[in-house]
């Protein structure tokens, strides 16, 4: 079954205390990228990556890193986590950038992760 | 930069009635793709329709449809025949085809959905 994998899907944690969040695909997507929403704000774009050892900043950087090494895995590292980080956060991944035959984005379900 | 626009926060429908959901958008390219999201209690996103901008045809997949004006950048969702299951957030999605390295999905803040029995 062609999905995307996330965990931890819930987690509770302490300012500073560093977490990495995986993301695995079986699709063998090029692109790859992290989202988080916040009420009111919609989905925003935390990072993306268009293939192995290819990285970039999307919207909302900041305090996040992320590695492309595996072209199916983009885990999201949070290295000192805020409580401002606290958000729902999803990983997707389609063929490569808009040029795949559909465009869509295949998400995760989500990692619920609350900072104290 | 692109920019997705849903204003309406919430939205009522009596069930087995019709709904429309609106979206505007703002981009300056000629070729993208536009979608709705789906998004349950469950959190998850569930893909509802997708419309390629080229075409000129609307979308429909079942009781969901839209209605697509290039011109105007107006991109709604009619939900027919509205299901208890149909309850849910909305999002209005954009997705360029050729804007380089990180064709990226951009959203829309969301609508509410609810469904009366």
């Amino acid at each position: 079954e062609a999905q995307v994998t996330q965990n931890p899907r819930y987690l509770i944690t302490v300012t500073g205390k560093k977490l990495t969040v995986t993301c695995s695909q079986n699709m063998n997507h090029e692109y790859m990228s992290w989202y988080r929403q916040d009420p009111g704000l919609g989905l925003r774009q935390i990072y993306y990556s268009m293939n192995v050892e290819v990285t970039d900043k999307g919207d909302v950087p900041e305090g996040y890193k992320v590695s492309r090494k595996e072209k199916r895995n983009f885990p999201l590292i949070l290295e000192s986590p805020s409580p401002n980080q606290t958000s729902l956060y999803f990983c997707a991944s389609s063929s490569r950038g808009g040029q795949g035959p559909t465009g869509e984005l295949f998400f995760g379900e989500g990692s619920r992760l609350t900072v104290l | 930069a692109q920019t997705v626009t849903q204003s309406q926060p919430e939205m009522s429908v009596q069930e087995a009635e019709t709904v429309t959901l609106s979206c505007t958008y703002d981009t300056s390219e000629s070729d993208y793709y536009l979608f709705w999201y789906k998004q349950p209690p469950s959190r998850q996103m569930i893909l509802v329709i997708r419309q390629e901008a080229y075409k000129q045809q609307n979308a429909t997949e079942n009781r969901f449809s839209v209605n697509f004006q290039k011109a105007a950048k107006s991109f709604s969702l009619k939900i027919s025949d509205s299901q208890l299951g149909d309850a849910a957030m909305y999002f209005c999605a954009y997705r360029g085809l050729y804007t380089g390295a990180n064709s990226k999905l951009t959203f829309g803040k969301g609508i509410t959905l609810s469904v009366r029995p």
